[in-house]
Protein backbone atom coordinates (compact mmCIF):
# COMPACT_ATOMS: atom_id res chain seq x y z
CA UNK A 1 0.00 0.00 0.00
CA UNK A 2 1.21 3.20 -0.67
CA UNK A 3 2.77 5.78 2.32
CA UNK A 4 3.63 9.47 2.96
CA UNK A 5 5.93 10.28 5.39
CA UNK A 6 5.89 13.57 7.25
CA UNK A 7 9.26 13.77 9.14
CA UNK A 8 8.06 17.14 11.57
CA UNK A 9 4.62 16.32 13.21
CA UNK A 10 5.22 19.67 15.60
CA UNK A 11 7.59 22.58 14.62
CA UNK A 12 7.64 25.52 16.32
CA UNK A 13 9.42 28.94 14.46
CA UNK A 14 9.71 32.63 15.48
CA UNK A 15 8.65 34.87 12.42
CA UNK A 16 10.78 35.24 9.93
CA UNK A 17 12.63 32.42 9.90
CA UNK A 18 13.19 30.30 7.27
CA UNK A 19 10.77 26.63 6.92
CA UNK A 20 11.02 23.47 5.34
CA UNK A 21 8.76 20.62 5.82
CA UNK A 22 9.34 17.48 4.61
CA UNK A 23 7.92 14.82 2.95
CA UNK A 24 8.75 11.66 1.18
CA UNK A 25 6.76 8.71 -0.18
CA UNK A 26 6.18 5.61 -1.07
CA UNK A 27 7.18 4.37 -4.45
CA UNK A 28 4.40 3.27 -6.71
CA UNK A 29 5.01 4.82 -10.55
CA UNK A 30 3.76 7.75 -11.58
CA UNK A 31 3.11 10.54 -9.04
CA UNK A 32 0.92 13.60 -8.04
CA UNK A 33 2.14 15.42 -5.09
CA UNK A 34 0.01 18.05 -3.25
CA UNK A 35 0.56 20.18 -0.28
CA UNK A 36 -2.82 21.11 1.80
CA UNK A 37 -3.21 23.58 4.81
CA UNK A 38 -5.47 23.28 7.26
CA UNK A 39 -5.74 26.78 9.49
CA UNK A 40 -6.83 26.77 12.66
CA UNK A 41 -10.67 26.33 12.72
CA UNK A 42 -11.11 26.49 8.58
CA UNK A 43 -11.17 23.81 6.10
CA UNK A 44 -8.51 21.90 4.13
CA UNK A 45 -7.19 23.55 1.42
CA UNK A 46 -4.69 22.81 -1.26
CA UNK A 47 -1.46 25.21 -1.02
CA UNK A 48 0.27 23.60 -4.38
CA UNK A 49 0.43 20.78 -6.83
CA UNK A 50 2.78 18.99 -8.90
CA UNK A 51 1.80 17.02 -11.89
CA UNK A 52 4.71 17.42 -14.36
CA UNK A 53 7.19 19.81 -16.23
CA UNK A 54 9.82 22.42 -13.34
CA UNK A 55 10.22 19.98 -10.16
CA UNK A 56 10.24 23.28 -8.14
CA UNK A 57 6.57 24.86 -7.70
CA UNK A 58 5.43 27.58 -6.68
CA UNK A 59 1.94 28.18 -4.90
CA UNK A 60 0.09 30.41 -2.64
CA UNK A 61 1.21 32.53 0.00
CA UNK A 62 4.86 32.24 -0.78
CA UNK A 63 5.20 28.60 -0.40
CA UNK A 64 7.14 27.00 -2.47
CA UNK A 65 8.01 22.73 -2.96
CA UNK A 66 10.54 20.78 -4.95
CA UNK A 67 9.83 17.18 -6.46
CA UNK A 68 12.97 15.30 -5.86
CA UNK A 69 12.18 12.05 -7.59
CA UNK A 70 15.24 10.17 -7.42
CA UNK A 71 14.87 10.94 -3.34
CA UNK A 72 10.62 10.61 -3.36
CA UNK A 73 10.30 13.34 -1.90
CA UNK A 74 8.65 16.80 -2.04
CA UNK A 75 9.54 18.76 0.88
CA UNK A 76 7.28 22.56 0.77
CA UNK A 77 9.79 25.96 2.10
CA UNK A 78 8.72 29.37 3.17
CA UNK A 79 12.28 31.64 3.15
CA UNK A 80 10.40 33.82 5.58
CA UNK A 81 7.10 32.86 7.88
CA UNK A 82 4.51 34.70 9.16
CA UNK A 83 2.18 34.53 12.60
CA UNK A 84 -0.27 33.57 9.98
CA UNK A 85 1.38 30.57 8.52
CA UNK A 86 0.25 28.98 11.79
CA UNK A 87 -1.43 25.85 10.71
CA UNK A 88 -1.61 21.87 10.10
CA UNK A 89 0.32 20.55 6.11
CA UNK A 90 -0.45 17.64 5.11
CA UNK A 91 1.54 16.79 2.66
CA UNK A 92 -0.88 13.93 -0.23
CA UNK A 93 0.57 11.65 -3.24
CA UNK A 94 -2.02 10.45 -6.08
CA UNK A 95 -0.86 7.89 -7.96
CA UNK A 96 -1.62 8.12 -11.69
CA UNK A 97 -3.41 4.61 -13.08
CA UNK A 98 -2.89 3.30 -9.92
CA UNK A 99 -6.10 2.05 -8.86
CA UNK A 100 -9.05 4.36 -7.28
CA UNK A 101 -7.25 5.18 -4.19
CA UNK A 102 -7.98 9.26 -3.96
CA UNK A 103 -5.19 10.75 -2.44
CA UNK A 104 -2.56 9.36 0.20
CA UNK A 105 -2.37 11.78 3.15
CA UNK A 106 0.77 11.53 5.29
CA UNK A 107 -0.01 12.57 9.07
CA UNK A 108 0.27 16.49 9.02
CA UNK A 109 2.73 18.58 10.61
CA UNK A 110 1.65 21.06 13.57
CA UNK A 111 3.62 24.50 12.52
CA UNK A 112 3.34 27.18 15.25
CA UNK A 113 4.86 30.29 14.78
CA UNK A 114 5.60 32.45 17.77
CA UNK A 115 5.57 36.37 17.07
CA UNK B 1 -17.36 28.77 1.41
CA UNK B 2 -15.26 25.75 -0.56
CA UNK B 3 -18.55 25.02 -2.16
CA UNK B 4 -18.56 21.79 -0.47
CA UNK B 5 -21.39 21.65 2.36
CA UNK B 6 -21.35 19.20 4.83
CA UNK B 7 -24.17 19.11 7.51
CA UNK B 8 -24.47 18.86 10.83
CA UNK B 9 -20.94 20.39 11.69
CA UNK B 10 -21.52 18.99 15.06
CA UNK B 11 -22.99 15.67 16.30
CA UNK B 12 -23.35 13.57 19.61
CA UNK B 13 -24.58 10.20 19.21
CA UNK B 14 -25.44 7.21 21.08
CA UNK B 15 -23.71 3.82 20.20
CA UNK B 16 -27.41 2.90 19.55
CA UNK B 17 -28.46 5.64 17.56
CA UNK B 18 -28.26 6.06 13.91
CA UNK B 19 -27.63 9.24 12.10
CA UNK B 20 -26.07 10.61 8.82
CA UNK B 21 -23.71 13.24 7.86
CA UNK B 22 -24.46 14.47 4.40
CA UNK B 23 -22.70 16.61 1.84
CA UNK B 24 -23.61 18.47 -0.89
CA UNK B 25 -21.08 20.20 -3.79
CA UNK B 26 -21.81 22.91 -5.87
CA UNK B 27 -18.55 22.17 -7.94
CA UNK B 28 -20.25 20.32 -10.85
CA UNK B 29 -17.41 17.89 -9.89
CA UNK B 30 -16.96 14.29 -11.06
CA UNK B 31 -15.85 12.36 -8.00
CA UNK B 32 -16.70 12.65 -4.35
CA UNK B 33 -14.95 11.00 -1.43
CA UNK B 34 -15.55 10.54 1.87
CA UNK B 35 -12.61 11.00 4.82
CA UNK B 36 -11.71 10.29 8.28
CA UNK B 37 -9.23 12.68 10.17
CA UNK B 38 -8.37 11.63 13.65
CA UNK B 39 -5.60 12.98 16.42
CA UNK B 40 -2.18 11.97 15.21
CA UNK B 41 -3.06 10.22 12.03
CA UNK B 42 -3.37 10.28 8.27
CA UNK B 43 -6.35 10.90 6.69
CA UNK B 44 -8.07 8.00 6.19
CA UNK B 45 -10.44 7.23 2.64
CA UNK B 46 -12.94 5.76 3.57
CA UNK B 47 -15.16 5.79 0.68
CA UNK B 48 -15.15 7.07 -3.05
CA UNK B 49 -17.65 7.80 -5.57
CA UNK B 50 -16.71 8.04 -9.07
CA UNK B 51 -18.64 9.04 -11.53
CA UNK B 52 -21.62 8.08 -9.10
CA UNK B 53 -20.27 4.40 -8.72
CA UNK B 54 -18.51 3.71 -5.40
CA UNK B 55 -14.89 2.64 -6.43
CA UNK B 56 -13.28 1.95 -3.10
CA UNK B 57 -14.66 1.05 0.23
CA UNK B 58 -11.17 0.81 2.07
CA UNK B 59 -12.31 -2.09 4.37
CA UNK B 60 -14.35 0.15 6.50
CA UNK B 61 -16.36 -1.18 9.05
CA UNK B 62 -19.89 -2.36 7.97
CA UNK B 63 -21.03 0.32 10.90
CA UNK B 64 -20.33 3.37 8.32
CA UNK B 65 -22.50 2.86 4.61
CA UNK B 66 -22.50 5.78 2.22
CA UNK B 67 -25.07 6.43 -0.09
CA UNK B 68 -24.48 8.64 -3.59
CA UNK B 69 -27.98 9.56 -5.22
CA UNK B 70 -26.46 11.99 -7.69
CA UNK B 71 -22.79 13.47 -8.73
CA UNK B 72 -24.06 16.47 -6.31
CA UNK B 73 -24.54 14.50 -2.95
CA UNK B 74 -23.07 11.84 -0.53
CA UNK B 75 -24.22 10.64 2.62
CA UNK B 76 -22.72 8.95 5.07
CA UNK B 77 -25.21 6.57 7.07
CA UNK B 78 -24.21 6.00 11.19
CA UNK B 79 -25.37 3.04 13.09
CA UNK B 80 -23.96 1.14 16.53
CA UNK B 81 -20.75 3.28 16.47
CA UNK B 82 -18.48 2.94 19.02
CA UNK B 83 -16.22 5.49 20.56
CA UNK B 84 -13.28 4.92 18.60
CA UNK B 85 -15.08 6.53 15.80
CA UNK B 86 -15.43 9.91 16.99
CA UNK B 87 -13.28 12.26 15.26
CA UNK B 88 -13.77 14.65 12.38
CA UNK B 89 -15.61 13.51 9.26
CA UNK B 90 -14.31 15.39 5.85
CA UNK B 91 -16.25 15.32 2.68
CA UNK B 92 -14.60 15.90 -0.84
CA UNK B 93 -15.24 16.55 -4.47
CA UNK B 94 -13.03 16.57 -7.78
CA UNK B 95 -13.39 17.22 -10.90
CA UNK B 96 -11.30 14.64 -12.30
CA UNK B 97 -12.00 11.06 -11.76
CA UNK B 98 -10.43 9.33 -8.53
CA UNK B 99 -8.34 7.39 -10.74
CA UNK B 100 -6.30 9.47 -12.51
CA UNK B 101 -4.43 10.18 -9.42
CA UNK B 102 -4.52 14.01 -10.60
CA UNK B 103 -7.85 14.65 -8.24
CA UNK B 104 -7.57 18.12 -6.80
CA UNK B 105 -9.52 17.71 -4.04
CA UNK B 106 -11.69 20.31 -2.54
CA UNK B 107 -12.98 19.64 0.79
CA UNK B 108 -16.15 20.77 2.94
CA UNK B 109 -15.38 22.11 6.58
CA UNK B 110 -16.23 18.41 8.21
CA UNK B 111 -18.35 16.67 10.58
CA UNK B 112 -17.33 16.37 13.99
CA UNK B 113 -18.66 12.93 15.28
CA UNK B 114 -18.82 12.37 19.14
CA UNK B 115 -19.70 8.98 20.31
CA UNK B 116 -20.45 8.12 23.75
Amino acid sequence: AQSVSQHNHHVILSEAASLELGCNYSYGGTVNLFWYVQYPGQHLQLLLKYFSGDPLVKGIKGFEAEFIKSKFSFNLRKPSVQWSDTAEYFCAVGYSGGGADGLTFGKGTHLIIQP
Amino acid sequence: ETGVTQTPRHLVMGMTNKKSLKCEQHLGHNAMYWYKQSAKKPLELMFVYSLEERVENNSVPSRFSPECPNSSHLFLHLHTLQPEDSALYLCASSQEPSTSGANVLTFGAGSRLTVL
